[in-house]
């Protein structure tokens, strides 16, 4: 099946630091990646859409300058969490779409972001 | 907007009962699919519907697409252990980019052995 890795999986930094996270797919190629954000006991609520080659597309209220999203080639697209504050605090998911006739996408684990 | 509702919220069961959960959406779908996730882990598909009316197993999982194409259900028979974690319903984000999703709030599941 496809696979989606995410690196960290786990980040604990200090307030105003930037993070970066990886997302990869490992055996496919993926023109639109997605970044989710879950916070404890919620659902998985899309920030922005990473498209290869193009800038990426946030969802309302996601600031694109504090999470800079780059898709720089086929199998990756970064998250980076510019100065972080606590509040930015949570679950960061990526998952990369597999073009198909069912366009599916497929989860990475996951980054735990902790910001101090 | 979209909207998806998904129950029941948490179910607590015994081992070896049976479970339901189902989701319905605030207009038509043309894809339903489950997901379960782990504690600390990214959701990993289980089962992906296409058709009004499909029904689909996967082991002892089974969900259909609702024949109004506004609602879905997941069963899980003879539930163990492994089972507990977090089962989401999604479908197309209308609005959205292609493979756009919107997910459910999602059936906490605990299974006490």
């Amino acid at each position: 099946g496809a696979v989606v890795s995410q690196h960290p999986s786990r980040v604990i930094c200090k307030s105003g630091t930037s993070v970066k996270i990886e997302c990869r797919s490992l055996d496919f190629q993926a023109t639109t990646m997605f970044w989710y954000r879950q916070f404890p006991k919620q659902s998985l609520m899309l920030m922005a859409t990473s498209n290869e080659g193009s800038k990426a597309t946030y969802e309302q209220g996601v600031e694109k300058d504090k999470f800079l999203i780059n898709h720089a080639s086929l199998t990756l697209s970064t998250l980076t969490v510019t100065s972080a504050h606590p509040e930015d605090s949570s679950f960061y998911i990526c998952s990369a779409l597999l073009l198909s006739s069912y366009n599916e996408q497929f989860f990475g684990p996951g980054t735990r972001l902790t910001v101090l | 907007g979209q909207q998806l509702n998904q129950s029941p919220q948490s179910m607590f069961i015994q081992e070896g009962e049976d479970v339901s959960m189902n989701c319905t959406s605030s207009s038509i779908f043309n894809t339903w699919l489950w997901y379960k996730q782990d504690p600390g882990e990214g959701p990993v598909l289980l089962i992906a519907l296409y058709k009004a009316g499909e029904l689909t197993s996967n082991g002892r999982l089974t969900a259909q697409f609702g024949i109004t194409r506004k609602d879905s259900f997941l069963n899980i028979s003879a539930s163990i252990p492994s089972d507990v974690g977090i089962y989401f319903c999604a479908g197309p984000n209308y609005g959205g980019s292609q493979g756009n999703l919107i997910f459910g709030k999602g059936t906490k599941l605990s299974v006490k052995p």
